[in-house]
């Protein structure tokens, strides 16, 4: 069945540094990729999207590309701040929505 | 502009117990989810829907039963309750699972469950 795999956290960087988490996903079909953000307390929320292969997908810095020949969708930004500490999600969406466990991002001053 | 909303926020319950979570949606969404988020195994989805009358098992369904009955609620219901099943539970919606439109799902604020 459909799977996401994730980068284990957490990832501790300070801030302007460049940041990286790994995404790699199975599918059956040519599903749509996603990122979400979780802060502390919240419900996830949508930080950006890809529908089909070489999409780039972008939002507040950060971006990811649809990579089909090596199944991945990894995340990147060019200098995190403070504020981008949170736990994000690689998902894919086929015929539902599945994730992955997650990957925890402290940035610290 | 109530988006997606979840009752109740927090419950204790004891073992054997039985309690149903209300997942709301006022967005005409077709697509309705439930997942489980447990430190360390990310969100793992429980039940869905793809639209009204319908529903589907996810990942991990046992011990847990849904219905949809109307297009803009899903609840979720867990008979026995077992302390395995504390967790903090995520409803979450959307118009479309697939396509290159309408496929962000939106997220209740989640109820956090603890079963002693």
């Amino acid at each position: 069945g459909d799977s996401v795999t994730q980068m284990e956290g957490p990832v501790t960087l300070s801030e302007e540094a460049f940041l990286t988490i790994n995404c790699t996903y199975t599918a059956t079909g040519y599903p749509s990729l996603f990122w979400y953000v979780q802060y502390p307390g919240e419900g996830l929320q949508l930080l950006l999207k890809a529908t089909k292969a070489d999409d780039k997908g972008s939002n507040k810095g950060f971006e990811a590309t649809y990579r089909k020949e090596t199944t991945s969708f990894h995340l990147e930004k060019g200098s995190v701040q403070v504020s981008d500490s949170a736990v994000y999600f690689c998902a894919l969406s086929e015929s539902k929505l599945i994730f992955g466990t997650g990957t925890r991002l402290q940035v610290f001053p | 502009n109530a988006g997606v909303t979840q009752t109740p926020k927090f419950r204790v319950l004891k073992t054997g117990q039985s309690m149903t979570l209300l997942c709301a949606q006022d967005m005409n969404h077709e697509y309705m989810y439930w997942y489980r988020q447990d430190p360390g195994m990310g969100l793992r989805l429980i039940h869905y829907s793809v639209g009204e009358g319908t529903t589907a098992k996810g990942e991990v369904p046992d011990g847990y039963n849904v219905s949809r009955l109307k297009k803009q609620n899903f609840l979720l219901g867990l008979e026995s309750a077992a302390p395995s099943q504390t967790s903090v539970y995520f409803c979450a919606s959307s118009l479309s699972a697939t396509g290159a439109v309408n496929t962000e799902a939106f997220f209740g604020q989640g109820t956090r469950l603890t079963v002693v």
